[in-house]
């Protein structure tokens, strides 16, 4: 199975500020046609996963532009350019590139 | 509007059966993958099966493997996901989750499977 490993796996953030997690896969998840089958998910409390990127650099629809995803093959990262207090939750990266699928840890996010 | 909206959770016994559906609404349902995927309490995400539009492909995490069949009714829009021989550690909320080609979108609300005596 790809084993996907998130950093860190928590995070404290100041209003305003930027926040970076990133997201290692134990094999390449580049396809022939380019695309890497990495999603982003964001977990608020109470609530069930949504998601914010696919393929590793598009965002889904509705989610805000400080939201970017970038990086390929067992690289990945997930930024957030201004830190606000509706991004609090756990973040997930998961592979769909093979079955079977695999999640990260999660990432948990808190406002300083 | 999509919804998916999940039911049929409860309480057993380990050992026991039950049987979970996914009510899907405003798309087209058989055109679609779909995923069951679930979440112990407190803990992270974990993938447990995948069901092609025609139900011809439906693999499984190996944790549930031959004890979880998951299924579809295309003329009903339902997904399903009966599991048996139920286990302490299959506790979790389950949640169906939409598939459109790289864009798992749309997720449910979720529905708690709790096993224990």
């Amino acid at each position: 199975d790809i084993v996907m490993t998130q950093s860190p796996l928590s995070l404290s953030v100041t209003p305003g500020e930027p926040a970076s997690i990133s997201c290692r896969s134990s094999q390449s998840l580049l396809e022939s046609n380019g695309h890497n089958d990495v999603d982003w998910y964001l977990q608020k409390p109470g609530q069930s996963p949504q998601l914010l990127i696919y393929l590793a650099s598009n965002r889904a629809s509705g989610v805000p532009d400080r939201f970017s995803g970038s990086g390929s093959g067992t690289d990945f990262t997930l930024k957030i350019s201004r830190v606000e207090a509706e991004d609090v939750g756990v973040y997930y990266c998961m592979q769909a590139l093979q079955i079977p699928h695999t999640f990260g840890q999660g990432t948990k996010l808190e406002i300083k | 509007e999509v919804q998916l909206v999940e039911s049929g959770g409860g309480l057993v016994q380990p050992g026991g059966s039950l049987r979970l559906s996914c009510a899907a609404s405003g798309f087209t349902f058989s055109s679609y993958w779909m995923h069951w995927v679930r979440q112990a309490p407190g803990k992270g995400l974990v993938w447990v099966s995948r069901i092609s539009p025609d139900a011809t492909s439906t693999p499984y995490a190996d944790s549930v493997k031959g004890r979880f069949t998951i299924s579809r009714d295309n003329a009903q829009n339902i997904l399903y996901l009966h599991l048996n021989s139920l286990r302490p550690e299959d506790t979790a909320v389950y949640y169906c989750v939409r598939d459109g080609i790289h864009l798992r979108e749309y997720w449910g609300q979720g529905t708690l499977v709790t096993v224990s005596s």
